[in-house]
């Protein structure tokens, strides 16, 4: 049964610094892996989105990579901003042919003006 | 070009009401996923329909939950007979046939009392 794990929990930082959030999951059989942002009340927005095949994808300020062989993937966030205040959910595609995603609990990110 | 569209937003029901949740998915895609996030949980998949059909209803609980795509409207998740640890956000999100990146609504909000 495939576990995704999200450390850490919480994370609150002063405005400009680089940071990174740290995703895990227990099985490498993934076809993608995901990162979103989910605001208080809000859906999620999709940030980026890593095939299988792929080590790294990027997208302004946002860096994220995967490790299948050691189950991991990391968000970077680079030069921080109050704006990115946000909770972040990693969530891998997992087994088969449906776009089942399965979920971390999330990083609660603040960012301190 | 709208998102997805769920409503209501919030939904209050005391127990052994029913409750229905609908999505409009984004236009022209033909698939439709439920997700629901408990409190201090992370999301949870429930099912996946496309256009008349359940395609994987793996997540969801064997009573009282059932889902609908029909062909003409939106998407609903129907919940009979509600008891309070069904208190939760109720997510929908959609893709278009062979997309791998899932567009979320902003989610339903439902509160058993």
């Amino acid at each position: 049964k495939q576990e995704v794990t999200q450390i850490p929990a919480a994370l609150s930082v002063p405005e400009g610094e680089n940071l990174v959030l740290n995703c895990s999951f227990t099985d490498s059989a993934i076809y993608n892996l995901q990162w979103f942002r989910q605001d208080p009340g809000k859906g999620l927005t999709s940030l980026l989105l890593i095939q299988s095949s792929q080590r790294e994808q990027t997208s302004g300020r946002l860096n994220a990579s995967l490790d299948k062989s050691s189950g991991r993937s990391t968000l970077y966030i680079a030069a921080s901003q109050p704006g990115d205040s946000a909770t972040y959910l990693c969530a891998d595609r997992y087994g088969g042919a449906t776009n089942k995603l399965i979920f971390g609990t999330g990083t609660l990110l603040a960012v301190q003006p | 070009n709208a998102g997805v569209m769920q409503n209501p937003r919030h939904l209050v029901r005391r127990r052994g009401q029913e409750a229905r949740l609908r999505c409009s998915p984004v236009k022209g895609h033909s698939h439709v996923y439920w997700y629901r996030q408990l409190p201090e949980e992370g999301l949870k998949f429930m099912v996946y329909l496309q256009k008349e059909n359940i395609i994987d209803e793996s997540g969801m609980p064997k009573e009282r939950f059932s889902a609908e795509f029909p062909k003409e409207g939106p998407s609903i998740l129907r919940i009979q007979q509600v008891v309070r640890g069904d208190s939760a956000a109720y997510f929908c999100a959609s893709s278009p046939p062979g997309g791998e990146k899932l567009f979320f609504g902003s989610g339903t909000q439902l509160s058993v009392l």
